[in-house]
């Protein structure tokens, strides 16, 4: 596609719902990343993917926090028993082969409220 | 790690010059970035510095000092639209999970 999609782009769950954030990249970019994102903070890094492999998971805060790409295009990032913390935007990126130089494209982000 | 400071806000005025200043340490440097983000909105490329120096497009220019750790995002001319808050990330040198890592971000407000 043209860009970074992401669904839903809304979603409120109530404490303890399991959620699933979908991020569509952009067409034949092999690296994606996730990103948490609080209310008038920068993005939090959360998790990284070449292809399918996530080769980088250091940033999810807890193993309530879990994210696959199975095909090494779409991704998923799924929450399990959420909690009020988990409130925020949550971004996914993604770019062509990682290189210094290239660039990480964003989607609008998904907006978790959990009440 | 990395450790990266920017001032949380800043004012200015339409047709004004500002500079907002971004500070890091980190154990393999790989290169800086400057993402906008308006609000609501995802955040989107400004600039990328690797080698020291200052690069120029159109009205936003990027210094990077790499020995002192600092860089900057110059805006000029400044417009309404400018109002916004500006990223400043790092990409470290490794293996895998080269992410960019944030600061915290600058929200900027212009005036008329």
């Amino acid at each position: 596609g043209a860009g970074v999609s992401q669904s839903p782009r809304y979603k409120v769950a109530k404490r303890g719902q399991d959620v699933a954030l979908r991020c569509d990249p952009i067409s034949g970019h092999v690296s994606l990343f996730w990103y948490q994102q609080a209310l008038g903070q920068g993005p939090e890094f959360l998790t990284y993917f070449q292809n399918e492999a996530q080769l980088d998971k250091s940033g999810l805060p807890s193993d309530r926090f879990f994210a696959e790409r199975p095909e090494g295009s779409v991704s998923t990032l799924k929450i399990q028993r959420t909690q009020q913390e988990d409130s925020a935007v949550y971004l996914c990126a993604s770019s062509k082969i990682l290189s210094s130089g290239n660039t990480i494209y964003f989607g609008e982000g998904s907006w978790l409220t959990v009440v | 790690g990395q450790n990266i400071d920017q001032p949380t806000e800043m004012t200015a005025t339409e047709g004004a010059i500002v500079q907002i200043n971004c500070t890091y340490q980190t154990s393999g440097f790989n290169g800086l970035f400057w993402y906008q983000q308006h609000a609501g909105e995802a955040p989107t490329f400004l600039s990328y510095n690797v080698l020291d120096g200052l690069e120029e497009k159109g009205r936003f220019s990027s210094f990077l000092s790499r020995s002192k750790g600092y860089s900057y995002l110059l805006l000029k001319e400044l417009q309404m639209k400018d109002s916004a808050s500006y990223l400043c990330a790092v990409r470290e040198r490794g293996q895998a999970g080269t992410a960019l890592i944030f600061g915290k971000g600058t929200t900027l407000s212009v005036s008329s």
